[in-house]
């Protein structure tokens, strides 16, 4: 089955830099990357997703990028702010008629320092 | 709109009993999965409904089974709890190959 690896599990920046944070996948056949923003409390929120076809996809100061012959892909927040700090999961799926599971990465803890 | 709700927020139970989870979909979703969230851990997909069956299931075992009913609502069984089964149990609705959306989530706590 599919298997995700999510780097770094922490990452602390300063207000107004950019955070990167990485991942692999295994299964070829997986053709759709969402990633989640989880608060304290609360449940996944989708921030941005890429399909397979797509090598980049940009919203505001978001930007998740792909690489399907090295099977990674990457998350780009730029100008980062206080409310950006948060746990993020990235996933992957292969998007059929017959279901469409995602399987996560193990999460990334942003910190964004004043 | 709502978005996906779940009920209740938070259980308590002992081994050896076993729950039942609630959700209901967002507007226009026909699509329930249900995830199981261990603590400091992402998400790992218990079991996906479509058309009131089971269409997709990972990993676990024969004690955790589900339902979808003709609204689209969906409820996760949990038999024989275990102390490994204590996690946020999360739902998440979608529409064909569209983005899942959760909700937030039930805490399940087993003593």
């Amino acid at each position: 089955g599919e298997n995700v690896e999510q780097h770094p599990s922490t990452l602390s920046v300063q207000e107004g830099d950019s955070a990167v944070i990485k991942c692999t996948y295994s299964d070829s056949a997986s053709n759709y990357f969402p990633w989640y923003k989880q608060e304290l409390g609360k449940g996944p929120q989708l921030i941005i997703d890429i399909r397979s076809n797509v090598g980049e996809k940009k919203d505001q100061r978001i930007a998740v990028t792909l690489n399907k012959t090295a099977k990674h892909f990457s998350l780009h927040i730029t100008e980062t702010q206080p409310e950006d700090s948060a746990v993020y999961f990235c996933a992957a799926s292969t998007l059929t008629g017959g279901g469409n599971k995602l399987t996560f990465g193990t999460g990334t803890q942003l910190k964004v320092e004043l | 709109d709502a978005g996906v709700t779940q009920s209740p927020t938070h259980l308590i139970k002992t081994r050896g009993q076993q729950v039942t989870l609630r959700c209901s979909p967002k507007s226009g979703h026909d699509t329930v999965s249900w995830y199981q969230q261990a603590l400091g851990q992402g998400p790992q997909f218990i079991f996906q409904y479509y058309e009131e069956e089971e269409r997709q299931r990972g990993n676990f075992p024969d004690r955790f089974s589900g339902h979808q009913f003709p609204n689209y609502s969906s409820e996760l069984n949990v038999n024989a709890l275990l102390l490994g089964d204590s996690a946020l149990y999360l739902c998440a609705s979608s529409y064909g190959v569209q983005p899942q959306h959760f909700g937030d989530g039930t805490r399940l706590s087993i003593l």
